[in-house]
């Protein structure tokens, strides 16, 4: 079964500008949640959507924003971007619906942003 | 603070030594999980532990998860240095959203 999968592998963009990552998680999931990952602070949770709702949200500031669509596919927008901003942003998918083990998450491999 | 604490942050060992890195919690959690992460890549599920006092082997990776369910523990037994790479714990407290803990980051020299 496919994995999940994540838009596009790289990305440069200049300060100011805005950005928008793409998730297709595994099939049938219908969690799919967000990190940020830097080398000092790890790997921070951004947001989690299920069934097309925000159903939890990190601390970050607001210029950090998702959706989730019907076939459970995600987006997340980070708009005014900012050097702080470059990182690895991590999409993972579960199944979400609660109990142990539909917490575990499977990765995609990342979209690496670089802010200039 | 942290709500899952991980320790070493970092390890150097030769090939075919042993290891033990630590997760560790004031909190409880249902279940703990454990990720690999190689550069570039997205972290990698390795186990689930779930009951108190549990032990897991795969291969030469012995998980264990603490009696009272606040810690958990990976061994590496005659380590490979296709073991290295970031390894995290992660868990979820209250089936609430996943938490991870910053990872400890392991190189095995041949």
């Amino acid at each position: 079964k496919a994995g999940v999968t994540q838009t596009p592998r790289y990305l440069i963009k200049t300060r100011g500008q805005q950005v928008t990552l793409s998730c297709s998680p595994i099939s049938g999931h219908r969690s799919v949640s967000w990190y940020q990952q830097t080398p000092g602070q790890g790997l921070q949770f951004l947001f989690e959507y299920f069934s097309e709702t925000q159903r939890n949200k990190g601390n970050f500031p607001g210029r950090f924003s998702g959706r989730q669509f019907s076939n459970s596919r995600s987006e997340m927008n980070v708009s005014t971007l900012e050097l702080g901003d470059s990182a690895l942003y991590l999409c993972a998918s579960s199944l979400g619906t609660g109990g142990t083990l539909n917490t575990e998450a499977f990765f995609g491999q990342g979209t690496r942003l670089t802010v200039v | 603070t942290q709500l899952l604490e991980q320790s070493p942050q970092f390890l150097s060992i030769q090939e075919g030594e042993n290891l033990t890195v630590y997760c560790n919690s004031s909190s409880v959690f249902s279940s703990l999980q454990w990720y690999r992460q190689e550069p570039g890549e997205g972290p990698v599920l390795l186990v689930t532990v779930v009951t108190g006092g549990e032990v897991k082997k795969l291969k030469r990776l012995t998980f264990q998860f603490g009696d009272a369910r606040k810690d958990s523990s990976l061994h590496i037994t005659a380590a490979q240095p296709g073991d290295t790479g970031l390894y995290l714990c992660a868990g979820a407290p209250g089936y609430s959203t996943l938490t991870f803990g910053k990872g400890t980051m392991l190189l095995v020299s041949p």
